[in-house]
């Protein structure tokens, strides 16, 4: 029941481009969802993230779209760079211990020219 | 750099040895947490520590590991006698508050037993 599915595994997306990650978790206690990016070598670092009250949270080029109903979110990369080529997770986790994150496996992003 | 520092940043143990594995915290962050990455996986929670108590060990494996975060020094991932199956990235983060979600991680510990 805590399990978070993330699709897809890997993306290739043309400079300018959007890029659109998808994550579905199980917990209906799931109530803060993150997501984390990583270089490689790297520890991840928090991108963006958003909590159920709200069914959209933007910040610059990313945003975190929200369906409650379907426990589902994304994460969308408007305008994508060669600089965002990175490994995307998105986390879930529940009031009182959201810094206890349940993640999904990771997406391999690669920004092509 | 006041940022979560962890050494070693690579570490290679033959079977059998033990692992030690270290992180400091952020400045003002008295939580710590302690993550496994496994290749081509996401990262998957083990322990989660205040100044000298465990809290929360519910991911660590029963046998083997160990955590601490004493008064005084860094927070310590202890694993013994290991085994080609503990190769993985570890990795510490810590918060200023367990319940605002904002985790800060370190740049990771790679462990490699040979």
């Amino acid at each position: 029941q805590q399990q978070v599915k993330q699709s897809p595994q890997s993306l290739i997306v043309q400079k300018g481009g959007i890029s659109i990650i998808n994550c579905a978790y199980e917990n209906t206690a799931f109530d803060y969802f993150p997501w984390y990016q990583q270089f490689p070598g790297k520890g991840p670092a928090l991108l963006i993230a958003i909590r159920p009250d709200v069914s959209e949270k933007k910040e610059g080029r990313f945003t975190i779209s929200f369906n409650k109903s379907a426990k589902q979110f994304s994460l969308h990369i408007m305008d994508s760079q060669p600089g965002d080529s990175a490994t995307y997770f998105c986390a879930a986790s529940m009031t009182g211990t959201a810094s206890k994150l349940t993640f999904g496996t990771g997406t391999r992003l690669q920004v092509t020219l | 750099n006041a940022g979560v520092m962890q050494n070693p940043r690579h570490l290679v143990r033959r079977r059998g040895q033990e692992a030690r594995l270290r992180c400091s915290p952020m400045k003002g962050h008295s939580h710590v947490y302690w993550y496994r990455q496994l290749p081509e996986e996401g990262l998957k929670f083990m322990v989660y520590l205040q100044k000298e108590n465990i809290i929360d060990e519910s991911g660590m494996p029963k046998e083997r590991f160990s955590a601490e975060f004493p008064k005084e020094g860094p927070s310590i991932l202890r694993i013994q006698q290991v085994v080609r199956g503990d190769s993985a990235a570890y990795f510490c983060a810590s918060s200023r508050d367990h319940s605002a979600g904002e985790l800060f991680f370190g740049e990771g510990s790679r462990l490699t037993v040979l």
